[in-house]
């Protein structure tokens, strides 16, 4: 059965500090990896890493892919209070054409 | 990105009844998929809304409970029947346009049923 595990499923940092998300994956036909944030109802897309861009950069936000793991991180440095939110991992591919396999989210909670 | 609107963005309903879920997208997509979240849940696949033909639906659920048409390539509607309280969750639609492009997701309904 494909699934995706994400951890920890939360974390509580406080300003300034460096946080670390992970994901694993075991997806038939992978085809690529996909991060959101979701503050309330709709998942904000962050990146999308295939086979040919496993690493990732956007400010504070980066993210790598490790195919030979099956697994991927989402970095963020310099926590915000902003950053608080859910982070979901998805993974495309599977026996579904085109749709999404999520893991179930890491809570994170950035303290002042 | 294609951007999608989703509404309605929130609904309370009274269990028994049924409740229509529509999605607008700004341009035609290839593919449009509904979600559900239930509380403290992740994202689940409910069904692959088809263009022209009936939707794909995911083991669990089924056409009666969740009907769902897409008349077109821009438009969709998810349609929650006899609702119950354990119908009660967050309803999202996605669309993807190629294999590059990504998926985007609608701003979301959250639904409670009382």
């Amino acid at each position: 059965e494909d699934k995706v595990v994400q951890s920890p499923l939360s974390l509580v940092v406080h300003e300034g500090d460096t946080v670390t998300l992970n994901c694993s994956y075991e997806v038939t036909n992978f085809r690529s990896l996909l991060w959101y944030k979701q503050e309330k109802k709709a998942p904000t897309f962050l990146f999308m890493l295939t086979s040919s861009g496993i690493e990732k950069k956007s400010g504070r936000l980066s993210s790598i892919l490790d195919k030979k793991e099956l697994s991927s991180i989402l970095n963020i440095t310099a926590t915000q209070t902003g950053d608080s939110a859910i982070y979901l991992c998805a993974v495309a591919g599977g026996g579904s054409q085109g749709n999404l396999i999520f893991g179930k989210g890491t809570k994170l909670s950035v303290k002042p | 990105s294609a951007v999608i609107s989703q509404k309605p963005s929130r609904d309370i309903c009274q269990r028994g009844t049924s409740l229509t879920i529509q999605c607008q997208v700004d341009s035609q997509v290839t593919m449009m998929f509904w979600y559900r979240q239930q509380p403290g849940q992740s994202l689940t696949l409910i069904a692959t809304a088809n263009q022209g033909s009936e939707a794909t639906y995911e083991s669990g659920f089924v056409i009666d409970k969740f009907p769902i048409s897409r008349p077109n390539l821009t438009f969709s509607t998810l349609t929650v029947s006899n609702m119950s309280p354990e119908d009660s969750s967050i309803y999202l639609c996605s669309v993807v346009r190629g294999a590059d492009y990504g998926y985007t997701f609608g701003s979301g309904t959250r639904l409670t049923v009382v």
